[in-house]
């Protein structure tokens, strides 16, 4: 079964406008961490931003901020004001406590084109 | 300042073959990983060690074979290449903290192994 899934194959947003990508995610670890990576057109993996599963507040930074609703168990990403250099595949991934946070479950992925 | 190092970038070499990227870190993790990224842009784990010691091994055929000198370095070697073999591969590095307070992992650019 899919532990995490990515429903949005790929988004187009217009440059400086705000995009959610979507994450929902299933685990009934009560101890669990949530994370969001870019992997721009260049290949590398670059974290953006976290939420533990004990976090009673939306984890922000910079521009990205989390929207976590544990009882939907979902974890979507916001970006706002959306930058050319924004386009990319964006990745949701989760840890569970009981695998001792050493395996990390990836979802399939969003491609995001950003418009100028 | 590379935090997380592998070579070579890119490998090309032909079917039955048997070969070896590397992979050192130099943030003092004691966890690293390696996974396959698919033509798909699927990311899935492969394998987790801990202070030298495996931790995950995700139904990875045995052809392929991790080996970690020290906590700085892990190695990938695959023996008899197959064309399935074909993807990019990625290690990466982590601290060794309880899943909830986060911590974030640390790719390396990545190889892209081509078996033909």
């Amino acid at each position: 079964a899919q532990k995490i899934t990515q429903t949005q194959p790929g988004m187009f947003v217009q440059e400086k406008e705000a995009v959610t990508l979507d994450c929902t995610y299933d685990t009934s670890d009560p101890s669990y961490g949530l994370f969001w990576y870019k992997q721009p057109s260049s290949g590398e993996m670059i974290f953006l931003i976290y939420q533990g599963s004990y976090d009673q507040q939306n984890a922000t930074e910079g521009r990205y901020s989390l929207n976590f609703q544990k009882a939907r168990k979902s974890a979507n990403l916001v970006i706002s004001a959306s930058q050319l250099g924004d386009s990319a595949m964006y990745f949701c991934a989760m840890r569970e406590g009981s695998t001792g946070g050493f395996k990390t479950i990836f979802g399939a992925g969003t491609r995001l084109f950003v418009k100028a | 300042d590379t935090a997380v190092s592998q070579t070579p970038k890119y490998l090309v070499t032909q079917m039955g073959n048997d070969k070896s990227i590397k992979c050192e870190q130099n943030l003092g993790h004691d966890t690293m990983y390696w996974y396959k990224q698919d033509s798909k842009k699927f990311l899935k784990i492969m394998f987790s060690y801990n202070n030298k010691e495996l931790i995950i091994n995700e139904t990875v055929p045995n052809r392929f074979s991790p080996k970690s000198p020290d906590k700085a370095h892990l190695n990938l070697h695959i023996n008899s290449l197959e064309l399935g073999d074909s993807a990019v591969y990625f290690c990466a590095s982590s601290e060794d903290r309880p899943v909830i307070n986060g911590y974030e992992q640390y790719f390396g650019p990545g190889t892209r192994l081509t078996v033909t």
